[in-house]
C-alpha cells in the first residue's frame, strides 16, 4: 500500500516563529488532507488539498502531486498551534480511505 | 464542530468485556469510516461503509465488527477486549464512497481496558 512519511517528527519553536512541515507519499493520490490533533485528541481539518495551494489565515499548504509531496506552512506561531499535525492521503484503489503519516509533533513555547 | 457525533466519549471496561461505539455521520454523508489510534500504531484504518454496505476493510481484528444502519449511523462492536485494545477510536464521514472527497472526523471515543 501507499507509504506516507512526515518530517520532522518533532519541532519545538518559540511563539512568533514560522515553520514548514513536509509530507512525502509513495504513489499517486486523489485525496490529501492535513489535520491538527489538539491536546484533547480532536482531529481538526486544516486543508483538503490533493493538488495546488491553499491559504487559511496564518496557515497555508501546497501539494505538488507530480512530485509526491505536500507542505504545510505555519506563520507567526501561537501556543495554541501546539499539537500533532497529520498528513493523510487517499487513492482510488484505496476506496477513499485515508492513510495517515506518523505525524509531526509541534510545540510552541511562549 | 465537524458535524460527526460519536458516543460515548470515554469508556472504561475490563478485559473480556464487549462494548459498542456509536457514530452519526454529517448530514448528507453516505460513507462512514472507523479508525483506531493507539500510541504504538498511530492512526490505523479499520473499516468503511457506504450507504449500508461494507466498502473497504483494513486492519480490523476478528473480535471487532461494524455495521451501518438504514439511517446511516454506524456502530463498532469490540468484543473479548484485551489490554491492547485501549485506544482512541475515531469515526469519520464523507459524502461519497470512492474517489475524491474530504473526510471529517468525530471527537473520538477513548476506550480504556483494565
Amino acid at each position: 500500500g501507499i507509504q506516507v512519511e512526515q518530517s520532522p517528527p518533532d519541532l519545538i519553536l518559540q511563539e512568533g516563529a514560522n515553520s514548514t512541515l513536509r509530507c512525502n507519499f509513495s504513489d499517486s493520490v486523489n485525496n490529501l488532507q492535513w489535520f491538527h490533533q489538539n491536546p484533547w485528541g480532536q482531529l481538526i481539518n486544516l486543508f483538503y488539498i490533493p493538488s495546488g495551494t491553499k491559504q487559511n489565515g496564518r496557515l497555508s499548504a501546497t501539494t505538488v502531486a507530480t512530485e509526491r509531496y505536500s507542505l504545510l506552512y505555519i506563520s507567526s506561531s501561537q501556543t495554541t498551534d501546539s499539537g500533532v499535525y497529520f498528513c493523510a492521503v487517499g487513492t482510488i484503489q484505496g476506496a477513499q480511505k485515508l492513510v495517515f503519516g506518523q505525524g509531526t509533533r509541534l510545540t510552541i513555547n511562549p | 464542530d465537524s458535524g460527526v457525533t460519536q458516543t460515548p466519549k470515554h469508556l472504561i471496561t475490563a478485559t473480556g468485556q464487549r462494548v459498542t461505539l456509536r457514530c452519526s455521520p454529517r448530514s448528507g454523508d453516505l460513507s462512514v469510516y472507523w479508525y483506531q489510534q493507539s500510541l504504538d500504531q498511530g492512526l490505523q484504518f479499520l473499516i468503511q461503509y457506504y450507504n449500508g454496505e461494507e466498502r473497504a476493510k483494513g486492519n480490523i481484528l476478528e473480535r471487532f465488527s461494524a455495521q451501518q444502519f438504514p439511517d446511516l449511523h454506524s456502530e463498532l462492536n469490540l468484543s473479548s477486549l484485551e489490554l491492547g485494545d485501549s485506544a482512541l477510536y475515531f469515526c469519520a464521514s464523507s459524502v461519497g464512497g470512492r474517489g475524491t472527497g474530504e473526510l471529517f472526523f468525530g471527537e473520538g471515543s477513548r476506550l480504556t481496558v483494565l
